[in-house]
Order: structure tokens, then C-alpha cells, then sequence
């Protein structure tokens, strides 16, 4: 039972470098999340999905882009990273939105 | 939209003291407040969540309030050991369609042995 599976766990970027996160869950779940996580700040919505083929802007979506080609993928894009960019990512599912979410075990990426 | 705010920031106890961790939220229309723990290098984890129709919830050493008048909840966890150290966080959503989870900013709990 692997729940929401994030890769990579770690990475270290160049400023201005691209790279791809990849969230997977085997829960059927319809809403996916992604999250970053900066000290004191508490978990901040970047972008989220409520079903295949959508996307939608959280809270800070500037410098990110997603996608939801399948219901149990979600991945989260960086196309010219930047230092503000380091933090730890999560991503999570859930049944329906504002409900119980489940997460995955972070991405700690470090924009150099 | 909703505004959510957590005190303490960081709380430090010693072993079998309570902790409690407070909450207040903004958006009237909220409804569901869950409480995650978070373990060093590892992904938030729900351990207990209420809903507005009822204004207090227990499971074993945890439990949660909630004062819908005043637009407040609290965690409240009873003798306290080493391995509840962790970050908690609460949150608010409408609890319906539509609706994301609003976090607050996280309470960093140290349970001194």
C-alpha cells in the first residue's frame, strides 16, 4: 500500500535550470495537491488538480507549472529555478476537496 | 478566503505534562478543522479531525475542540511522551467540493524526557 509516492526525495538545481517532480498515488483519488514548505510558513498550495486532464492556481503559482495527463499522476514543473524556489515540496491526494488529505514524504530541492 | 493562525510556534514540555496547541480561523462558512503531525523527514500525517456539529472530539491521549463563536480550535494532547515530538499543523476548509485545506503555520512540540 504505497499511498502518494514523491520523486525525487532530494536535488540540487542551478539557477536557471528546469526539472520535473513526479507524484503518483494508487488511492483513486480524484484531487491532487502540490505544497511547498518554508520555515514558519507553514504548508503554502502551489497548484492543485480536481480531476484528470484539470489544473488550477493555489496560493503561489508564479514560477511553477503542472500537469494531469493521469488521474494517478501529478507533477509539478520548474522551468527556470530560482534560489526563492528552495524549499521541500509535497504533494498530496485526497477524495474530495477540503477533506482528509494524504501525503507524500517531501522533495527537498536546493536552487544554488 | 480563509485565514488560519497557530500559536504557539514551538512548545516545549517535559514528559508526561499536557500540550495544547491553539487555532483560529477566519471564513465563518468553515466546517472540517484537522490536526496533522508531522515527523522529522516525513509527509504530514492526519491524526484527528472535527466537524462543526460537534464541539469537542477525543482519541486516547488527543483530543480537539472547537468554538465555532468565537472561530477558534485547539489540540489538546494528555501525558505527553518523547515520540509525540513532531511539528503539528491545523487546518480549516469548508469541507466540501471546491474547497482546499487552509494551513496554519505549523507548532514545533519538543516532549523533554
Amino acid at each position: 500500500n504505497a499511498g502518494v509516492t514523491q520523486t525525487p526525495k532530494f536535488r540540487v538545481l542551478k539557477t536557471g535550470q528546469s526539472m520535473t517532480l513526479l507524484c503518483a498515488q494508487d488511492m483513486n483519488h480524484e484531487y491532487m495537491y502540490w505544497y511547498r514548505q518554508d520555515p514558519g510558513m507553514g504548508l503554502r498550495l502551489i497548484h492543485y488538480s480536481v480531476g484528470e486532464g484539470t489544473t488550477a492556481k493555489g496560493e503561489v503559482p508564479d514560477g511553477y507549472n503542472v500537469s494531469r495527463l493521469k488521474k494517478q499522476n501529478f507533477l509539478l514543473g520548474l522551468e527556470s529555478a530560482a534560489p526563492s524556489q528552495t524549499s521541500v515540496y509535497f504533494c498530496a491526494s485526497s477524495y474530495s476537496g477540503g477533506l482528509e488529505a494524504f501525503f507524500g514524504q517531501g522533495t527537498r530541492l536546493t536552487v544554488v | 478566503g480563509e485565514n488560519v493562525e497557530q500559536h504557539p510556534s514551538t512548545l516545549s514540555v517535559q514528559e508526561g505534562d499536557s500540550a495544547v496547541i491553539k487555532c483560529t480561523y477566519s471564513d465563518s462558512a468553515s466546517n472540517y478543522f484537522p490536526w496533522y503531525k508531522q515527523e522529522l523527514g516525513k509527509g504530514p500525517q492526519l491524526i484527528i479531525d472535527i466537524r462543526s456539529n460537534v464541539g469537542e472530539k477525543k482519541d486516547q491521549r488527543i483530543a480537539v475542540t472547537l468554538n465555532k463563536t468565537a472561530k477558534h480550535f485547539s489540540l489538546h494532547i494528555t501525558e505527553t511522551q518523547p515520540e509525540d515530538s513532531a511539528v503539528y499543523f491545523c487546518a480549516a476548509s469548508r469541507g466540501n467540493a471546491g474547497n482546499m485545506l487552509t494551513f496554519g503555520g505549523g507548532t514545533r512540540l519538543m516532549v523533554k524526557p
